[in-house]
């Protein structure tokens, strides 16, 4: 089994609708969870990240963090044709090492 | 700007080459990691370097090896490549943690075809 799961997708929306990418973990040692954004031909970007349970807001964009579930997940409100990306959650442990676990990545697909 | 640069964008080579692909970055950062990504296998580390001279192996280091003699370059090598290596190659950099989110800043990529 997999540390992180990910659907792959493809998703695909209309303009405007509100998107829900999630993620599931094993390792509950993990407290740093991260989202990145990734366009076709190019490297990924980091989008949010939080620490531990809660919520963040940037703009459209919201990470939600539910450590008892072990599930996180990104809310894109009035989704754009920009948006149409891959998707990736990222997470961590403390600690001094820089190692991230990913997911595989959901596909995007914001149409007109 | 942080500015993770890949030697090649898309590199062909023949099983049993021995293949280097070089990774650069300009922000004097500490850590530089190699993934490759495939799909429905997502990102999977490959090495990581915390320091010069330094590295650590990751999730899948078979077949490859890594070298940090500058800061600001980090390399990967395909000691003798075979077909399953056909993959895309991600470089990426992060500054120094204490284990807070290190951001890691990848490079574009070079998709590498091993025939």
């Amino acid at each position: 089994q997999k540390e992180v799961e990910q659907d792959p997708g493809p998703l695909s929306v209309p303009e405007g609708a509100i998107v829900s990418l999630n993620c599931t973990y094993s390792n509950s040692a993990f407290q740093y969870f991260m989202w990145y954004r990734q366009y076709s031909r190019k490297g990924p970007e980091l989008l949010m990240y939080t620490y531990s349970s809660g919520n963040k807001e940037d703009g459209r964009f919201t990470a939600q963090v539910d450590k008892s579930s072990k599930y996180i997940s990104l809310f894109i409100r009035d989704s754009q044709p920009s948006d149409s990306a891959t998707y990736l959650c990222a997470m961590k442990t403390t600690g001094t090492a820089s190692k991230l676990t990913f997911g595989t990545g959901t596909r995007l697909q914001v149409t007109l | 700007d942080v500015k993770v640069t890949q030697s090649s964008r898309y590199l062909v080579k023949r099983t049993g080459e021995k293949v280097f692909l070089e990774c650069v970055q300009d922000m004097d950062h500490e850590n530089m990691f190699w993934y490759r990504q495939d799909p429905g296998l997502g990102l999977r580390l490959i090495y990581f370097s915390y320091d010069v001279k330094m590295k650590e192996k990751g999730d899948i280091p078979e077949g490859y090896s890594v070298s940090r003699e500058k800061k600001e370059r980090f390399s990967l090598i395909l000691e003798s490549a075979s077909t399953n290596q056909t993959s895309m190659y991600l470089c990426a950099s992060s500054p120094h943690g204490s284990g807070a989110p290190d951001t890691q800043y990848f490079g574009p990529g070079t998709r590498l075809t091993v025939l």
